[in-house]
């Protein structure tokens, strides 16, 4: 079983829709948070992150943390075409460590 | 500045050339890294350094050879490398020198090397 899991996708939606992606992790000593969002042969880009149980909103995205439930998910509202991109979680230990773990990241798109 | 800047965007080698990789950041971070990502796949971490010196290698062969000059500055150089090599290579930086869980990671725009 992978540390972390994440739906590949592709998902399509349509404009103005709500989107949801999500990862799973297996592991409770994960305790730091982050998604981010990758264009196509483009570097991550840091979208949010958070280190708690709960909610976190940005502009129109919301990251929500479950650590009874080991269950991440990042909300997307009102979705545009720019958004088409693939959204990777990444999570790190809350042991000194450097590492994160990826999931395989979630390809969207948004279609006009 | 609140970016990390990569050269060459691009780059083709062959399998008996010396190439280096240039990452930069001037945001004071004090840990540097390089990953490796292949095509639909999430980035794979190689090495890491800490206020100049290499904290982590992750097992990766001796043809990647990574420098780090000063706290500014991270080279990656290259030598006999293999076809399956060519990916996409990742610089990153993080504000603390000492691991900590909440120390967030920021990505350059990466530089695409083919290896024929």
């Amino acid at each position: 079983q992978k540390e972390v899991e994440q739906d590949p996708g592709p998902l399509s939606v349509p404009e103005g829709a709500i989107v949801s992606l999500n990862c799973t992790y297996s592991n409770s000593a994960f305790q730091y948070f982050m998604w981010y969002r990758q264009y196509s042969r483009k570097g991550p880009e840091l979208l949010m992150y958070t280190y708690s149980s709960g909610n976190k909103e940005d502009g129109r995205f919301t990251a929500q943390v479950d650590k009874s439930s080991k269950y991440i998910s990042l909300f997307i509202r009102d979705s545009q075409p720019s958004d088409s991109a693939t959204y990777l979680c990444a999570m790190s230990k809350s042991s000194g460590t450097y590492k994160y773990i990826f999931g395989t990241g979630t390809r969207l798109k948004v279609l006009a | 500045d609140t970016e990390v800047t990569q050269t060459p965007k691009h780059l083709v080698m062959g399998m008996t050339n010396k190439k280096s990789l240039k990452c930069e950041q001037h945001m004071g971070h004090r840990a540097m890294y390089w990953y490796k990502q292949k095509a639909k796949k999430p980035p794979e971490l190689m090495f890491v350094y800490s206020y100049e010196k290499l904290s982590i290698n992750e097992s990766v062969p001796s043809r990647f050879s990574p420098e780090c000059p000063n706290s500014s500055l991270l080279n990656l150089h290259l030598h006999a490398l293999q076809p399956e090599d060519s990916a996409l290579y990742l610089c990153a930086s993080s504000p603390s020198g000492s691991p900590t869980s909440t120390d967030t990671q920021y990505f350059g725009p990466g530089t695409r090397l083919t290896v024929l």
